[in-house]
């Protein structure tokens, strides 16, 4: 099993939709938990740490299920400027572990 | 903004050659790292180091590998010699405290092995 498992995507969705994007993780006794965001050849960037109570970040929200070991992005409302790769990130305190991504294409 | 700076931006080399690849974290960050992408896919994990010394590191990152921090601001990786497959981009984030863990990244140095 892949230490944090990804859909590849493209989700193709138009502005202003609702779209969820889903991460597993192997290791139990992963601490951190992040979503990430990378446009085409550029650094990875954070977008939001995840908690186990949920947070909330203007149109994201992300979840953690450390039972299931199942992490979830939703965007809503979504943007043109939203278009990039959702990098799932988890791992501790020396070593986080990055997901393949999810392609993410809004189109107008 | 204080941001993670990397040099040189792209780097073409031959094989066998020895890379060495520069970083300067943020200034009052403890914990750095480096990692690679190979062209359209992943982000992975190569080695992570504070105190100087390294804390962590992944099988990537064999004896052609190795970090250094030579001075208070400087951050190298380099690689001994250097073969076709370790083309790619690198990245070196820094991060202030472990437990927030957030990772800044530099812009990247791209290095093509011919």
């Amino acid at each position: 099993r892949k230490e944090v498992e990804q859909d590849p995507g493209p989700f193709n969705v138009p502005e202003g939709a609702t779209v969820a994007f889903n991460c597993t993780y192997s290791n139990s006794a992963s601490q951190s938990f992040f979503w990430y965001r990378q446009d085409c050849r550029k650094e990875p960037k954070l977008l939001m740490s995840v908690y186990s109570s949920g947070n909330e970040d203007g149109r994201f929200t992300a979840q953690l299920n450390r039972a299931s070991q199942y992490i979830s992005l939703l965007i809503r409302d979504s943007k043109l400027s939203d278009s990039a790769t959702y990098l799932c990130v988890v791992g501790s305190s020396y070593k986080l572990i990055f997901g393949s991504g999810t392609r993410l294409l809004v189109r107008p | 903004e204080p941001e993670v700076t990397q040099t040189p931006s792209h780097q073409v080399t031959q094989m066998g050659q020895e890379v060495i690849l520069r970083c300067v974290p943020i200034s009052n960050h403890l914990y750095f790292y480096w990692y690679r992408q190979i062209l359209g896919q992943k982000v992975e994990f190569l080695v992570s180091f504070y105190n100087n010394e390294i804390s962590e590191k992944s099988e990537i990152f064999d004896d052609q590998f190795s970090v250094e921090r030579p001075d208070g601001s400087n951050f190298t990786l380099k690689i001994r010699s250097t073969k076709l497959e370790d083309s790619a981009m690198y990245f070196c984030a820094s991060t202030p405290d472990t437990n927030t863990g957030e990772l800044f990244f530099g812009e990247g140095s791209r290095l093509t092995v011919l």
